[in-house]
């Protein structure tokens, strides 16, 4: 079936290192959506990406959609203890009925 | 104000018993999702209204049935539960079906013993 492979499952990084998770879909998605989930809380969204090659910031974090719109990334420079949690991507597809197909999820650890 | 809301927040059950779980949304969306997050959490979309028409029906047991009294409701009950069941189902809403952002509620903790 299809699906949305997302790498790594799970990043442990020193507070102020950078990171990054990449997810990988089978075939081309018309957009792909970011969500955070806190420990504990719910997926919160973060950003949508559109257009192929698409490239947006917010403060820290850079979001990256592929040009072929079947690859995403999401990097934080300079991680922070707030930003712990799980990062999940999630991609809308099209064409006879809709479908929403969800990543793994990477599980951000922040070592102290 | 909450904007998605869940009914009850923890539910520990029998196997074999039969329960519902209620959301409601105040943000005057379209779209409501049911979903299941495992233990590993790995989140699984299970049903999409859209304006109380089923649109996304994924692979579920059919022991899982949605009802949508209105737009702003929708509730999940499950019958006969059995301990895979057990999970934490999240309820969401979008302002419209595909690409809009969806928002979650808290989630309710399904235990089933």
């Amino acid at each position: 079936g299809q699906q949305v492979m997302q790498i790594p499952q799970y990043q442990h990084v020193q507070e102020g290192e950078d990171f990054t998770t990449y997810c990988n879909s089978s075939t081309t998605l018309s957009n792909i959506q970011w969500y955070k989930q806190r420990p504990g809380g719910h997926p919160v969204f973060l950003i949508q990406l559109v257009k192929s090659g698409e490239v947006k910031k917010q403060k820290r974090l850079t979001f990256q959609f592929g040009e072929a719109k079947k690859n995403s990334s999401l990097h934080i420079t300079a991680t922070q203890t707030t930003d712990v949690g799980t990062y999940f991507c999630a991609g809308w597809k099209r064409d006879s009925n809709y479908q929403l197909i969800w990543g793994a999820g990477t599980k951000l650890i922040i070592k102290p | 104000d909450t904007a998605v809301s869940q009914t009850p927040k923890y539910l520990v059950t029998q196997m074999g018993n039969d329960k519902s779980i209620k959301c409601e949304q105040n943000l005057g969306h379209d779209t409501m999702y049911w979903y299941k997050q495992d233990s590993k959490k790995f989140l699984k979309i299970m049903f999409s209204y859209n304006n109380k028409e089923l649109i996304i029906n994924e692979t579920v047991p059919n022991r899982f049935s949605p009802k949508s009294p209105d737009k702003a409701h929708l509730n999940l009950h499950i019958n006969s539960l059995e301990l895979g069941d057990s999970a934490v189902y999240f309820c969401a809403s979008s302002q419209l079906l595909f690409s809009y952002e969806q928002y979650f509620g808290p989630g309710t903790r399904l235990t089933v013993t």
